[in-house]
């Protein structure tokens, strides 16, 4: 299973609403999780099941799409959001990440 | 606390071997599968494999098979991840990290929850 992500980096301020495509192919349904890595650390799991919230992550974070399209939504960026986020599907075991997108804050 | 830790940071020569560790603490070790992450320098996530401290279950990725080895003890709530004989592509930061289970209606959904602080390793003559 192939996932790709979109764009690859983007810059925003801090206030913005950002949002992180991700496609999968072929069709993964919901099982599709988001990671954040900022810079210097170990990756964090931030949604998982394509929209639930992992337990302590800020609510501004939010996740949709099933199948094929999902997006992570950032309703109001944060300076501390500075990170790269990932993609993956769960559809199997060794599930594939997509190639991160890097996001800056401008 | 759920943590996983790592072993440090090695620096070999290519040829040699290598084993690195990941020892689990704070949950049912045997219960939860860990697996390894490759991270390139700049670069993304790869998954190297995964194994299930309980059985012992082990799958690998299609770029790793033959490469590596997995491994756990049960007995110290360690698990790890081997080369026999390094090459300078293997040098690379190295995470493992633990497979959580989210029972979301009537599925099961799968993230990795826990991640150990990383193993740098750097193989250069």
């Amino acid at each position: 299973i192939q996932m790709t992500q979109s764009p690859s980096s983007l810059s925003a301020f801090v206030g913005d609403r950002v949002t992180i495509a991700c496609r999968a192919s072929p069709s993964v349904s919901n099982f599709l999780n988001w990671y954040q890595q900022k810079p210097g650390k170990a990756p964090n799991l931030l949604i998982y099941a394509a929209s639930n919230l992992q337990s302590g992550v800020p609510s501004r974070f939010n996740g949709s799409g099933s199948g094929t399209d999902f997006t992570l939504t950032i309703s109001s960026l944060q300076p501390e959001d500075l990170a790269t986020y990932y993609c993956q599907q769960t559809y199997s075991v060794l599930g594939t990440f997509g190639q991160g997108t890097r996001l800056e804050i401008k | 606390e759920v943590q996983l830790v790592q072993s440090g940071a090695e620096v070999k020569k290519p040829g040699e071997s290598l084993k690195i560790s990941c020892k689990a603490s704070g949950y049912s070790f045997s219960t939860y599968w860990i697996g390894w992450v490759r991270q390139m320098p700049g670069k993304g996530l790869e998954w190297m494999g995964i194994i299930h401290p309980g059985d012992s279950d082990i799958r690998y990725s299609p770029s790793s098979e033959g490469q590596v080895t997995i491994s756990a003890d049960k007995s110290i709530s360690t698990a790890y991840l081997q080369w026999n004989s390094l090459k300078a592509s293997d040098s690379a930061l190295y995470y493992c990290a633990r497979r959580g289970r989210y029972n979301y209606g009537d599925l099961s959904y799968y993230g990795l929850d826990v991640w150990g602080h990383g193993t740098t390793v750097t193989v250069s003559s």
